[in-house]
């Protein structure tokens, strides 16, 4: 069974160019997340889908900052003019969908390292 | 205000001793759900159990427990005789009723460092 899958691994980009960040969500999960952690650091909430719904932006930290999901599947992340604090580790986590006010458990994906020089 | 706090940034202990990680929370929701997550040097967080704000009994799992205390809002988790391969950085999160959406929040992190 397939996992949460984010796409690069890894990525060195240079200050101020665009970065692409994908992530494939478990098949079937309907919520999606993506977090920040830079190093040493807990979870930093991004953002959040949640089937056909708008998404909760709210953790965005600026509006270099978006992301989408196409299909209610598939999602990138995109940060425009990168900045050195943009590096860190970003992370995409999906889960089941929500039973009335019962919260699906996210799965994570192995995240992706992005460096910023 | 932090809602899920961490007190413990980082532990070590000998392998086989018994070692407790706190985790603190604030909520004015009477539904919620509490979850930890281990994240081990290879990266990738892995769920360990989810508990909801209506159940607390006790959960045991091989050498691991969870203390889910309404009282004191608190939700720790106990790792029995230790091993190297529980070394790696725990998360509590919480997770409110999802009235207009699914935020979970994420505490900081206990890192246990388990020493041979």
């Amino acid at each position: 069974g397939a996992g949460v899958s984010q796409s690069p691994s890894n990525k060195v980009t240079e200050k101020g160019k665009d970065v692409e960040l994908r992530c494939d969500p478990i098949s079937g999960h309907t919520a999606l997340y993506w977090y920040r952690q830079s190093l040493g650091q807990g979870l930093e909430f991004l953002i959040y889908f949640q089937g056909n719904s708008a998404p909760d932006k709210s953790g965005l930290p600026s509006d270099r900052f978006s992301a989408e999901r196409t299909g209610g599947s598939v999602s990138t992340l995109t940060i425009q003019r990168t900045q050195q604090e943009d590096s860190a580790v970003y992370l995409c986590a999906s889960s089941s969908p929500s039973t009335g006010r019962r919260p699906g458990t996210q799965y994570f994906g192995p995240g992706t390292r992005l460096l910023v020089l | 205000a932090q809602k899920v706090t961490q007190a413990q940034t980082e532990i070590s202990v000998v392998e086989k001793e018994d070692v407790t990680l706190d985790c603190v929370y604030e909520t004015r929701d009477t539904t919620y759900y509490l979850f930890w997550y281990k994240q081990p040097p290879s990266g990738e967080l892995v769920f360990l159990i989810r508990r909801n704000s209506f159940d607390e009994q006790n959960e045991i799992s091989g050498r691991y427990s969870w203390n889910f205390q309404k009282s004191t809002s608190s939700f720790n988790f106990t790792i029995t005789a230790s091993q190297v391969v529980d070394s790696a950085v725990y998360f509590c999160a919480l997770s409110e009723a999802p009235n207009t959406g699914n935020q979970f929040y994420f505490g900081t992190g206990t890192s246990l460092t388990v020493i041979p």
